[in-house]
């Protein structure tokens, strides 16, 4: 089975701090994916990575940034939390074709005060 | 992607099977039908996905129609814990690039005792 896990289920932060949310997956996946999940607004992916030290922007990186020093991790930095980034985070990896299979992690969902 | 319509909410009575439809009337002809859902507060979950055979694994089974307009997810023996928001989505799978995931609202299972 895949396993994706992220480091917490649930973080609580205040404004300005800075945030790591980690991601790991044992599968030996090539892509690995962040996304933030809002009521009425769906998934919205953040940042994507097709391998170590690879990564592209998604539709929503403002805020963010990311890092992939090893495969099977990949960790989202909030640099300076605000209360706008309170939201549910959920990390997945893939194999490396676009359309394969996305598996996703159990979410972490953080609250900045 | 091509989009699809679900209904917005099914109930079921635990033990019977849960037939959760899905249209998909502009699949083009490389696009999969893939299933997922989630659990309240839980990150999404891979069910399983079909081009345009019926596909049966240890969760569900996918019955696809012939012209691949529709596709119906079926829960054999719906237990309490399959209730959740099930998505249905349609992705191409090909090389070079990334491809993120979409959700629309999907279908609210709710399994009655």
């Amino acid at each position: 089975d895949v396993k994706v896990t992220q480091s917490s289920r649930y973080l609580v932060k205040r404004t300005g701090e800075k945030v790591f949310l980690e991601c790991v997956q044992d599968m030996d996946h090539e892509n690995m994916f962040w996304y933030r999940q809002d009521p009425g607004l769906g998934l919205r992916l953040i940042y994507f990575s097709y391998d170590v030290k690879m990564k592209e922007k998604g539709d929503i990186p403002e805020g963010y940034s990311v890092s992939r020093e090893k495969k099977e991790r990949f960790s989202l930095i909030l640099e300076s939390a605000s209360t706008n980034q309170t939201s549910m985070y959920l990390c997945a990896s893939s194999l490396p074709l676009a359309g394969d299979t996305q598996y996703f992690g159990p979410g972490t969902r953080l609250t900045v005060l | 992607d091509a989009k699809t319509t679900q209904p917005p909410s099914m109930d079921c009575a635990e033990g019977r099977a849960a037939n959760l439809p899905c249209n998909h009337s502009t699949i083009s002809g490389n696009e999969y039908v893939y299933w997922y859902r989630q659990i309240h507060s839980q990150g999404p979950q891979y069910i399983i996905h079909g081009l345009k055979n019926n596909e049966t694994n240890e969760m569900a089974s996918l019955i696809i129609t012939e012209d691949r307009k529709s596709s119906t997810l079926i829960l054999p023996h719906a237990t309490l814990r399959d209730t959740a928001v099930y998505y249905c989505i349609v992705r191409a799978s090909y090389s070079g690039g990334y491809q993120k995931v979409t959700f629309g609202t999907g279908t609210k299972l709710q399994v009655i005792p």
